[in-house]
């Protein structure tokens, strides 16, 4: 059964500081790695899909890494901003077969950027 | 990426009723699942909707307590049945989109609801 694991749990910052957030898994079987921002009371907003085959991947002031082997993922925020404030989620997705496209979500590590 | 749209966004229920969540897709998708986020908690998937066939549900989940409907390829309900306190939560429909090989997880805004 896949477990995920994000680290830190919270995170509380000035503006202008670059961040990295933590997920590991422990099934490598993975077909490929989503991250996700969650505000307050919301749904999920998709941030970065990473394929297994991938080593990285970058939109705008985030870039994700993924080391499948060791089973960890990486997300950097460059130049935070309060904007950014939200619940960061990493979500494995199981490869093949009748798991496809289920997810395992991470506890989640909650962002909070002051101005 | 595919538009969802869900209803009631939230609501407040009494012990002991049943409500059912809608949940409408701007594109025909096979796969529709259903997640759960308790309070301070993260995601878990309920079940897997299929159109044409029923539901899969996870390891904790019946479909007794959770009956899904499936009518077509835009569509799907998901109801939570004799209501308790503990089946306060968000509840979030997602699909896959994106094109073949993508497999990018959309999400509606989600369902808070909460049980007296």
């Amino acid at each position: 059964k896949q477990e995920v694991t994000q680290i830190p749990a919270a995170l509380s910052v000035p503006e202008g500081e670059n961040l990295v957030l933590n997920c590991s898994f422990t099934d490598s079987a993975i077909y490929n790695l989503q991250w996700f921002r969650q505000d307050p009371g919301k749904g999920l907003t998709s941030l970065l899909l990473i394929q297994s085959s991938q080593r990285e991947q970058t939109s705008g002031r985030l870039n994700a890494s993924l080391d499948k082997s060791s089973g960890r993922s990486t997300l950097y925020i460059a130049a935070s901003q309060p904007g950014d404030s939200a619940t960061y989620l990493c979500a494995p997705v199981r490869a093949g077969g009748t798991s496809y496209g289920k997810l395992t979500f991470g506890q989640g590590t909650i962002l909070t950027v002051h101005p | 990426s595919a538009v969802i749209s869900q209803k009631p966004s939230r609501d407040i229920c009494q012990r002991g009723t049943s409500l059912t969540i809608q949940c409408q897709v701007d594109s025909q998708v096979t796969m529709m699942f259903w997640y759960r986020q308790q309070p301070g908690q993260s995601l878990t998937l309920i079940a897997t909707a299929n159109q044409g066939s029923e539901a899969t549900y996870e390891s904790g989940f019946v479909i007794d307590k959770f009956p899904i409907s499936r009518p077509n390829l835009t569509f799907s309900t998901l109801t939570v049945s004799n209501m308790s306190p503990e089946d306060s939560s968000i509840y979030l429909c997602s699909v896959r989109s994106g094109g073949a090989g993508a497999n990018v997880l959309t999400f509606g805004a989600g369902s808070r609801l909460t049980v007296l």
